[in-house]
């Protein structure tokens, strides 16, 4: 069974801090994502990294950066937290399945910056 | 770009009841996924389908490429399902590792 971890399920943090998010998978996968889920936008691409250094900047990236120094970890980093940016982060990596890419989910992080 | 909707944004229903979401979108795909996300956040892979139908258990999820449409139906519904389920569609075309996400159905299923 593939499994996707990350670091914390409830996060609090305040206006300023760096944050760190981390994401572990086991499968060996090249691709992991990082998205942020918000009501009623659903799921929306922060980065995405289909090696190890590689990343590629996806919808909002603004605000946010990422690390992938190991294949099987994919670190996304609040330079400076704000309130906005308060949401459910949900880290994924992707295999090729009979021609597709099938994501796996981590649990997500709830984070709130007040 | 893909672009995908879903509908009903919300649905409430009672045990037992036949349950159908749909899901459209704009650009010709080789697959669409269906995932289920339950309360606490962990999202899950359903199905993905490229053609016709497929069932596991009381689940059906069926495709229409030719109308960009797909839909997922729920038998014998049960509050277990109670879920937020999310329609995926690759971004561009065929065989991309970046999905596009539907904003999710919320079900309710009432004892």
């Amino acid at each position: 069974d593939v499994k996707v971890t990350q670091s914390s399920r409830y996060l609090v943090k305040r206006t300023g801090e760096k944050v760190f998010l981390e994401c572990v998978q086991d499968m060996d996968h090249e691709n992991m994502f990082w998205y942020r889920q918000d009501p009623g936008l659903g799921l929306r691409l922060i980065y995405f990294s289909y090696d190890v250094k590689m990343k590629e900047k996806g919808d909002i990236p603004e605000g946010y950066s990422v690390s992938r120094e190991k294949k099987e970890r994919f670190s996304l980093i609040l330079e400076s937290a704000s309130t906005n940016q308060t949401s459910m982060y949900l880290c994924a990596s992707s295999s090729l399945r009979r021609g597709e890419y099938e994501q796996y989910f981590g649990p997500g992080t709830r984070l709130t910056v007040t | 770009k893909n672009e995908v909707e879903q509908s009903p944004q919300n649905l409430t229903a009672q045990e037992g009841e036949f349950i159908t979401i749909n899901c459209s979108y704009s650009v010709g795909i080789s697959a669409l996924h269906w995932l289920q996300q339950h309360p606490g956040g962990g999202i899950v892979s359903l199905f993905m389908l490229s053609s016709g139908k497929k069932k596991h258990g009381r689940l059906i999820a069926t495709i229409n490429i030719q109308e960009k449409h797909s839909s997922l139906h729920i038998t014998a519904s049960h509050p277990r399902d109670s879920a937020v389920y999310i329609c995926a569609v690759p971004r561009f075309n065929f065989g991309n590792e970046k999905l596009t996400f539907g904003t999710g159905t919320r079900l309710t299923i009432i004892p």
